[in-house]
C-alpha cells in the first residue's frame, strides 16, 4: 500500500456520461498530480494540485476538470465521455511540488475507464 | 522542452541474464532523473533516483548512472529474475517544467525462467 488511495479502481460507462474520480494523497502530502496512461500514448501529465490551489497544468482536455479540497483529497471530473478517453488515470502525491520534483512521487493504483 | 526517449520494448531475457534499458533525455539546466516501475495492475513505483551529474542511483540490484555528458540514465541490472517482469519509465524533472514529471513512453520487460 502506497499510501495514495484511489477510487473506483474499475469504471465501465456509456459514451457522452460524466464520471469522478477519487484520490487521497499520502498523509502529509500537500500536492496532488493526476497522469493519464493510455496504450499508445504512455503517460500524460494532466494537473497538479497544491494545498487546494491549481498549480501547473499539462495536457488536459476541456471536458476534463479537477479540484483539490480542503482535506487535500482531489476529485477528477471527466464529462461527455469519449471511446478515446478509456485509460488509465493515476494520482500521484508530494509532500510539495519542489520535493515531487527532486524526490519523485508517490502513484495510487490507478482507476482504470472504460467508455463504452 | 524537455523529453525523455527510451528503448522500446518489449524486451524478452532468460532468468539471469544482463539487462540495459536505454534512456536519453532533453532538459535545460540540470534535471532530477528517475526510474519507476509498473507490475502487473499496479501503479508506478519509484525504483531509483540521481539527482546530479555523476550521482549513480541503485535499488533491489538496479543500478543507474546519471550521464550529462551523453545524456543518458541507461537502467542495469547484472542478473534479472522473473520477478522483475514488468514495465519500467524513465523520467525527469526540471526547474522549466515547473514541478511536474515528465515520462517516457515505458519498456515492457518480460523474464522467461
Amino acid at each position: 500500500d502506497s499510501g495514495v488511495t484511489q477510487t473506483p479502481k474499475h469504471l465501465i460507462t456509456a459514451t457522452g456520461q460524466r464520471v469522478t474520480l477519487r484520490c487521497s494523497p499520502r498523509s502529509g502530502d500537500l500536492s496532488v498530480y493526476w497522469y493519464q496512461q493510455s496504450l499508445d500514448q504512455g503517460l500524460q501529465f494532466l494537473i497538479q494540485y497544491y494545498n487546494g490551489e491549481e498549480r501547473a497544468k499539462g495536457n488536459i482536455l476541456e471536458r476534463f476538470s479537477a479540484q483539490q479540497f480542503p482535506d487535500l483529497h482531489s476529485e477528477l471530473n471527466l464529462s461527455s465521455l469519449e471511446l478515446g478517453d478509456s485509460a488509465l488515470y493515476f494520482c500521484a502525491s508530494s509532500v510539495d511540488g519542489e520535493t515531487g520534483k527532486n524526490y519523485g512521487y508517490t502513484f495510487g493504483s490507478g482507476t482504470r475507464l472504460t467508455v463504452v | 522542452g524537455n523529453s525523455v526517449t527510451q528503448m522500446e520494448g518489449p524486451v524478452t531475457l532468460s532468468e539471469e541474464a544482463f539487462l540495459t534499458i536505454n534512456c536519453t533525455y532533453t532538459a535545460t539546466g540540470y534535471p532530477s532523473l528517475f526510474w519507476y516501475v509498473q507490475y502487473p495492475g499496479e501503479g508506478l513505483q519509484l525504483l531509483l533516483k540521481a539527482t546530479k551529474a555523476d550521482d549513480k542511483g541503485s535499488n533491489k540490484g538496479f543500478e543507474a548512472t546519471y550521464r550529462k555528458e551523453t545524456t543518458s540514465f541507461h537502467l542495469e541490472k547484472g542478473s534479472v529474475q522473473v520477478s522483475d517482469s514488468a514495465v519500467y519509465f524513465c523520467a525527469l524533472s526540471s526547474y522549466s517544467s515547473a514541478s511536474k514529471i515528465i515520462f517516457g513512453s515505458g519498456t515492457r520487460l518480460s523474464i522467461r525462467p
